[in-house]
């Protein structure tokens, strides 16, 4: 099985709204993945969690606050959005280097 | 700085029509080349690894190659269903994206 879970499949929030993104996998997978993507773009990486530790944060705006809670679940916490920040979110994991995406979150930011 | 860069940009195909799509990148301590289809407003489908020049595989109407500079996914008798954006990554300190080839397949 490779499959990541991401929820919601859709949001729309306010410039004042605070929601959270989330995602899951049950493969094993010790890396876990951000990516926004604006369309017709390649996904840009925002954060990676290797072992649930923050290893990487390409230098992503502090309205976006990631959080990994356990080996299996990533999550997103937005606050205080702009609406460039309208995107595609994906979700990935890896075991080494071989990145699984789940199918992505809509969001809207009015 | 790692660079991938895809060609063409767009393809629009007869179907039947057999093709290929280009993959050049540029990257230290390559760990791997990725190809990935993905649908408009879905996450990239992953397709295939290649890890060395020469490696060859194969997934129905595709067939992904590599060299020390480039990756090429041939798509052999495609359908309409082959219609998508095909991404190519390659896994240097980090994974690179290509832009991307979006592919048309006519009926």
């Amino acid at each position: 099985d490779t499959e990541v879970t991401q929820t919601p499949k859709h949001l729309v929030m306010g410039m004042t709204n605070k929601k959270s993104l989330k995602c899951e996998q049950h493969m094993g997978h010790r890396a876990m993945y951000w990516y926004k993507q604006k369309a017709k773009k390649p996904p840009e990486l925002m954060f990676v969690y290797s072992y649930e530790k923050l290893s990487i944060n390409e230098s992503v705006p502090s309205r976006f606050s990631p959080e990994c809670p356990n080996s299996s679940l990533l999550n997103l916490h937005l606050h205080a959005l702009q609406p460039e920040d309208s995107a595609l979110y994906l979700c990935a994991s890896s075991l080494v280097d071989e990145q699984y995406f789940g199918p992505g979150t809509r969001l809207t930011v009015t | 700085e790692d660079q991938v860069t895809q060609s063409p940009e767009a393809l629009r195909l007869q179907e039947g029509e057999s093709s290929s799509l280009n993959c050049s990148y540029t990257v230290s301590g390559l760990r791997g080349l990725f190809w990935y289809r993905q649908d408009p407003g879905k996450g990239p489908e992953f397709l295939f690894t290649l890890y060395s020049a020469g490696e060859e595989k194969e997934k129905e109407r595709l067939k992904a190659t590599l060299t020390k500079k480039e990756s090429f996914l041939h798509i052999t008798a495609p359908k309409p269903e082959d219609s998508a954006t095909y991404l190519c990554a390659a896994a240097g300190e980090k994974l690179t994206f290509g832009t991307g080839t979006r592919l048309t397949i006519i009926p």
